[in-house]
């Protein structure tokens, strides 16, 4: 089993759509998550970390579900410019040491 | 002012010679890294050194070496390149291995062997 799944899609939704991707993870001692965003050609930016209690940022929703081992990017009111690659990462280590473990990423395409 | 800058942007060369490319960060960070992404666009990290000492070397061919001259430079050299190598690299760096560090990364290297 893969360390960090995503689905890659590409999920393909109208402006003003709400879209949700998830990413599950193998390991129970992954310790912090975040979603990076990755345009065509381009490298990858982060787009928000994924706290304990879930985190807001405008249009963007980010939870953690340690239960199930997933975390959750919710995009409302989608924007043309939101087309990109949504990649989750996940940390695991100890003694003050993190290796960041990336997904494949989801494509998002947003059209008019 | 670019944070994370790498060069070459692009690399093109044949099968079995030897290239590097070069890393350079203006942030102050401690801890660099290679990633690859391969064409089906999946991240892999390769190395990762934090304070030019070698922190991460996952399982990479020994073709790949790389240097750290100091904390803001981290550059990849590879030996006998095969086609298998045609990838995008990625150098990045974070504020140390902590667990909220985020990593900035640099523009990629797209190397094409042929």
């Amino acid at each position: 089993r893969k360390e960090v799944e995503q689905d890659p899609g590409p999920f393909n939704v109208p402006e003003g759509a709400t879209v949700a991707f998830n990413c599950t993870y193998s390991n129970s001692a992954s310790q912090s998550f975040f979603w990076y965003r990755q345009d065509c050609r381009k490298e990858p930016k982060l787009l928000m970390s994924v706290y304990s209690s879930g985190n807001e940022d405008g249009r963007f929703t980010a939870q953690l579900n340690r239960a199930s081992q997933y975390i959750s990017l919710l995009i409302r009111d989608s924007k043309l410019s939101d087309s990109a690659t949504y990649l989750c990462v996940v940390k695991v280590g100890g003694g003050g040491s993190y290796i960041p473990t990336f997904g494949r990423g989801t494509s998002l395409i947003v059209h008019p | 002012d670019t944070a994370v800058s790498q060069t070459p942007k692009y690399l093109v060369t044949q099968m079995g010679n030897d290239k590097s490319i070069k890393c350079e960060q203006n942030l102050g960070h401690d801890t660099m890294y290679w990633y690859k992404q391969d064409s089906k666009k999946f991240l892999k990290i390769m190395f990762s050194y934090n304070n030019k000492e070698l922190i991460i070397n996952e399982t990479v061919p020994n073709r790949f070496s790389p240097k750290s001259p100091d904390k803001a430079h981290l550059n990849l050299h590879i030996n006998s390149l095969e086609l298998g190598d045609s990838a995008v690299y990625f150098c990045a760096s974070s504020q140390g291995l902590g667990l909220s560090y985020e990593q900035y990364f640099g523009p990629g290297t797209r190397l094409t062997v042929t």
